[in-house]
């Protein structure tokens, strides 16, 4: 089975502070998604990643960024915490989709809390 | 741009009733299809997709789901409720874009099943 792993279930930080998120998959995946969930909006995409050391940006990068330093890993960053980014964070990973239909697989999630 | 709309964000069934999660979709090519189910605490994890080998998709749990095109819908369908079925249920939709397939996901629906 494909393990999508979250390096935190829980996490408290403060205002202001600089947060890392981090991800890893174990199985060879091309793409790795960050998202933020949110009680009504449902998922909503940071950024995504189709290669090593590549970025796109979702619909929410503001106040994020993202790297990509090995095929196995994405790293979500907070640059400057903020309330208003109190939420649940989801990282996913999936094969290139081409002409397929490839779902992604979702780690548990990271419940972050900014004071 | 395509859009995935979930009717309810929440529906209540009784033990061993129908399930309906309905799921609407705008797209202007054929989309990938998805329903992903979330337990608390965990993430994601997928239930079924649409291939287009045939309309009517089973999934895991006794879910299925059908698609239709002239409806542009993809609503999700259980015959007995089972209490371990509640749960939030998500839609989600990919479509290319930019080279990759990025998906979009609907609000979701939070299934409550009574006793």
């Amino acid at each position: 089975d494909v393990k999508v792993t979250q390096s935190s279930r829980y996490l408290v930080k403060r205002t202001g502070e600089k947060v890392f998120l981090e991800c890893v998959q174990d199985m060879d995946h091309e793409n790795m998604f960050w998202y933020r969930q949110d009680p009504g909006l449902g998922l909503r995409l940071i950024y995504f990643s189709y290669d090593v050391k590549m970025k796109e940006k979702g619909d929410i990068p503001e106040g994020y960024s993202v790297s990509r330093e090995k095929k196995e890993r994405f790293s979500l960053i907070l640059e400057s915490a903020s309330t208003n980014q109190t939420s649940m964070y989801l990282c996913a990973s999936s094969f290139p989709q081409g002409g397929s239909n490839q779902p992604q697989h979702f780690g548990d999630g990271t419940r972050l809390s900014i004071l | 741009a395509q859009s995935v709309t979930q009717l309810g964000s929440h529906v209540s069934v009784s033990e061993g009733a129908l399930v309906l999660l309905r799921c609407n979709y705008s797209s202007s090519v054929p989309p990938y299809l998805f329903w992903y189910v979330q337990y608390p605490n965990q993430g994601l994890q997928l239930l079924l997709k649409y291939t287009s080998a045939a309309t009517l998709v089973k999934g895991i749990n006794g879910f299925e789901a059908e698609f239709k095109k002239s409806e542009t819908s993809f609503h999700l369908t259980k015959p007995s409720a089972h209490m371990s079925d509640a749960a939030e249920y998500f839609c989600a939709v990919s479509e290319l874009s930019g080279g990759s397939y990025i998906p979009t996901f609907g609000r979701g629906t939070s299934l409550i099943v009574h006793p």
